[in-house]
């Protein structure tokens, strides 16, 4: 199975700077990329999907880019409600796993 | 409003079984398909399975599949995730999320959660 690894774990960072959150996976996923925010208490919600197209509702600070095995997601400036944990998920490959996760907190 | 609407909290002993319904509104439900990830206290996501509620067709996280299984009712839009021989690891929060089918897209809608709690 594809792994996908994040990194930074934890990024701590204030209101008003730039994130840059990164993804490798083990292997070639062509643009087959999704990105999730995860707030406490709170189901997951899609931020990002084929790489670099935002969801539905989605605003324009948050960007994805990235192919192949290298994948990043930046929040241009972060807002106080983009604090949260990200996530991203392969879906070129079954089963489509998930990264463990990048911390994103308030510094 | 596309919905997704899981059954409520469960309390099973080791070795049982449990049984978690994902219930959809508002959209065509074989459109789509469904997904199965779990979440432990103060861990990631865990994507454990899928199945196409057009056709039935399922894939398995390698874990969990001798274990779980993946049913559809179309006549009531409703999926089921059971998993078998539970454990005290098996204790988390279960997600249902559509699944658009396509490679390029995303989890784009969640269920609410449904919280599994294994213990003696």
């Amino acid at each position: 199975e594809i792994v996908l690894t994040q990194s930074p774990v934890t990024l701590s960072l204030s209101p008003g700077e730039r994130a840059t959150l990164s993804c490798r996976a083990s292997q070639s996923v062509y643009r087959y990329l999704a990105w999730y925010q995860q707030k406490p208490g709170q189901a997951p919600r899609l931020i990002i999907s084929g790489a670099s197209n935002r969801a539905t509702g989605i605003p324009a600070r948050f960007s994805g880019s990235g192919s192949g095995t290298d994948f990043t997601l930046t929040i241009s400036s972060l807002e106080p409600e983009d604090f949260a944990v990200y996530y991203c998920q392969q879906r070129g490959n079954w089963p489509h796993t998930f990264g463990q996760g990048t911390k994103l907190e308030i510094k | 409003q596309v919905q997704l609407v899981q059954s409520g909290g469960e309390a099973k002993k080791p070795g049982a079984s449990v049984k978690v319904s994902c219930k959809a509104s508002g959209s065509t439900f074989t459109n789509y398909g469904i997904t199965w990830v779990r979440q432990a206290r103060g861990q990631g996501l865990e994507w454990m399975g899928w199945i196409s509620t057009e056709n039935g067709n399922k894939a398995y996280a390698q874990k969990v599949k001798d274990r779980v299984t993946l049913t559809t009712d179309t006549s009531t839009t409703t999926v089921y995730m059971e998993l078998t021989s539970l454990t005290f690891d098996d204790t988390a929060v279960y997600y249902c999320a559509r699944e658009p089918g396509l490679a390029d897209s995303g989890l784009d809608v969640w269920g609410q959660g449904t919280t599994v709690i294994v213990s003696s």
